[in-house]
């Protein structure tokens, strides 16, 4: 099955202390990126990746990282996390080309930091 | 530069009626637009997607939006609401084949209720 898959779905952590949030597609796409959702903002775009190597920032980057090494995974990284960052993140993925920008959704993290 | 606002974070509807869910955007250049719909615990699905060819979209469940570039406007619409509408809606832009056009902007997202 096509799809693309986080983990983990739930985590409360303590301020300060590392995390990862891994993200993996098995479509062969190119494309991924890495939002978070809050109340009242929407989808806010935090990184995305154009292909293994090749990242860039979106509109709310600081205190993240990302990498890609490979083409399937594109983990979120939180080296300090601080009780801002407590939202629901969500990991997406679509194929290169002109007419393809229909993204696939992850089901979602939901992070609390305390 | 781009944006989208959705006007209404809540609509409620009785089944039966006509659904409209507003959007209207902001581009530099031709933008290609697109809505999705996010049910409760779950991630976000594409309705559908407007990408420069016909300015009247059919997507999936009977929902169709239409391209108005006068009116700046990408409203979503579905002639019949039905129970299993009820969900979170989000309209996005992108920047289209002009450059950039990987990043993606949301709108906040409109809370369609269905009344029985």
């Amino acid at each position: 099955e096509a799809q693309v898959t986080q983990n983990p779905r739930y985590l409360i952590t303590v301020t300060g202390k590392k995390l990862t949030v891994t993200c993996s597609q098995n479509m062969n796409h190119e494309y991924m990126s890495w939002y978070r959702q809050d109340p009242g903002l929407g989808l806010r775009q935090i990184y995305y990746s154009m292909n293994v190597e090749v990242t860039d920032k979106g509109d709310v980057p600081e205190g993240y990282k990302v990498s890609r090494k490979e083409k399937r995974n594109f983990p979120l990284i939180l080296e300090s996390p601080s009780p801002n960052q407590t939202s629901l993140y969500f990991c997406a993925s679509s194929p290169s080309g002109p007419y393809s920008y229909e993204q696939y959704f992850g089901p979602g993290t939901r992070l609390t930091v305390t | 530069a781009q944006s989208v606002t959705q006007l209404g974070s809540h609509v409620s509807v009785s089944e039966g009626a006509l659904v409209l869910l507003r959007c209207n955007y902001s581009s530099s250049v031709p933008p290609y637009l697109f809505w999705y719909v996010q049910y409760p615990n779950q991630g976000l699905q594409l309705l559908l997607k407007y990408t420069s060819a016909a300015t009247l979209v059919k997507g999936i469940n009977g929902f169709e939006a239409e391209f108005k570039k006068s009116e700046t406007s990408f409203h979503l619409t579905k002639p019949s609401a039905h129970m299993s509408d009820a969900a979170e809606y989000f309209c996005a832009v992108s920047p289209g084949l002009s450059g950039g056009y990987q990043k993606v902007t949301f709108g906040t997202g409109t809370k369609l209720q269905v009344i029985p």
